[in-house]
């Protein structure tokens, strides 16, 4: 119930293509949904978030889609660059009960843009 | 200052060694957290602080011993860890427990165990 299933395990793409990551979750309690950069040697760095009331969120280059009846959630990476290579997370979290506070993350997507 | 602030960035330690991992951040966040990062794995929650109160302990293994002593600061004290320990400890802060406006990572500190 807690888990946040993500695809693929690894993406690589040229550039100027679209990046394009898929996560799945089961339980419809959570309420916010993070996606989060890494790069080697470094933390997670928050990229964009959405929260189920909004179908779409855009910031830049990065787009979120939810599809809450479905409950599935992408990032569209737009006109990807070499410099985003790196790994991304998909989360969820609940701001309420046992489980406030708690991120539940996705099991990692590691892209890799081709000059 | 929008940094949360992990030392040391590396440490190496023996299994009978006492260390400790600090965090910092000045951005007046309530909540803060540990957590654990394996190789080519997500982020595994530790433990969460929210108002200086430990709030939540996934059940980590009492080796691992968090301390809160201010709204700025946490600590996570070792003691007789184990090679399987071995990862990169991660601290986080957000403003609160509801993570509105996300979490904020620190660079963590890469912990081997020999």
């Amino acid at each position: 119930q807690q888990q946040v299933k993500q695809s693929p395990q690894s993406l690589i793409v040229q550039k100027g293509g679209i990046s394009i990551i898929n996560c799945a979750y089961e339980n419809t309690a959570f309420d916010y949904f993070p996606w989060y950069q890494q790069f080697p040697g470094k933390g997670p760095a928050l990229l964009i978030a959405i929260r189920p009331d909004v179908s779409e969120k855009k910031e830049g280059r990065f787009t979120i889609s939810f599809n809450k009846s479905a409950k599935q959630f992408s990032l569209h990476i737009m006109d990807s660059q070499p410099g985003d290579s790196a790994t991304y997370f998909c989360a969820a979290s609940i701001a309420g009960g046992t489980s406030y506070g708690k991120l539940t993350f996705g099991q990692g997507t590691i892209l890799t843009v081709h000059p | 200052d929008t940094e949360v602030t992990q030392t040391p960035k590396h440490l190496v330690m023996g299994m009978t060694n006492k260390k400790s991992l600090k965090c910092e951040q000045h951005m007046g966040h309530r909540a803060m957290y540990w957590y654990k990062q394996k190789a080519k794995k997500p982020p595994e929650l530790m433990f969460v602080y929210s108002y200086e109160k430990l709030s939540i302990n996934e059940s980590v293994p009492s080796r691992f011993s968090p301390e809160c002593p201010n709204s700025s600061l946490l600590n996570l004290h070792l003691h007789a860890l184990q090679p399987e320990d071995s990862a990169l400890y991660l601290c986080a802060s957000s403003q609160d427990m509801a993570g509105d406006y996300g979490y904020t990572f620190g660079s963590g500190t890469r912990l081997t165990v020999v």
